[in-house]
């Protein structure tokens, strides 16, 4: 079975600060995709990464990083220079792929991620 | 370009009536997600259509509840004889599957259902 665990449930940080959210998984297939998704408060679910198991290549995009370890089944997230707008629920999901095709997510429990100005 | 949507965004029912939500994909997706999350929990899984198929469903699926896609396009989710722990978001997403195709699942806005 797999799973997925957001240890931490809340952070709260000053803007501009970095910070790390943290995302440790479980599975036995060695065919799998990672994903993080951003929840503000508005509610809709923002999808803004997908890894694939074979490629450990971290990412940066703009201000987001994500640093994939397979050694450590984790898929960490860091926000530099934070923003009030980034403040949401940030989750971490997973899916073991058929084919190449992500099937369904399963996801942690999310980090809320608190930014004051 | 139009994502996901649902309808209705909120839904308030009494114990024991059914109800039917419904889901519009993005229109080139050929994959269609139903989940449903409590609050302060991250989505969990019901079940999925390939087209018109219906793929996988979670145990979390009970008997009262049964989702269709006919045609392959537009989704509905009904729940027969609501019950107050059916309370929750119950939320849409699609996406696309097949060689060079990006796989990540874009949801809507989900429907918030309160049973009271």
């Amino acid at each position: 079975a797999q799973k997925v665990t957001q240890a931490q449930t809340e952070i709260s940080v000053v803007e501009k600060e970095d910070v790390t959210l943290d995302c440790v998984y479980e599975t036995r297939d060695t065919t799998y995709y990672l994903f993080w998704y951003k929840q503000p408060p508005s509610g809709e679910l923002v999808f803004l990464i997908r890894r694939n198991s074979f490629d450990e290549q971290n990412e940066i995009s703009g201000r987001y990083s994500w640093n994939f370890q397979k050694s450590t089944s984790s898929f960490n997230f860091t926000i530099t220079a934070s923003q009030v707008v980034d403040s949401a629920v940030y989750f971490c999901a997973l899916s073991e792929g058929d084919s190449g095709s992500a099937r369904q997510l399963t996801f942690g429990s999310g980090t809320q991620l608190t930014v004051l100005p | 370009d139009t994502g996901v949507s649902q309808n209705p965004r909120h839904k308030i029912t009494k114990r024991g009536q059914n109800v039917t939500f419904r889901c519009d994909p993005i229109s080139e997706h050929n994959r269609l997600y139903w989940y449903r999350q409590t609050l302060g929990q991250g989505p969990e899984f019901l079940t999925y259509f390939q087209n018109e198929a219906q793929l996988e469903k979670s145990r979390l699926l009970s008997d009262r509840f049964s989702a269709e896609r006919p045609k392959g396009s537009f989704s509905t989710l009904e729940i027969q004889r609501t019950e107050q722990g059916d309370s929750a978001m119950y939320l849409c997403a699609s996406s696309s599957s097949g060689q060079g195709r990006s796989y990540e699942q874009y949801f809507g806005p989900g429907t918030r259902l309160t049973v009271t």
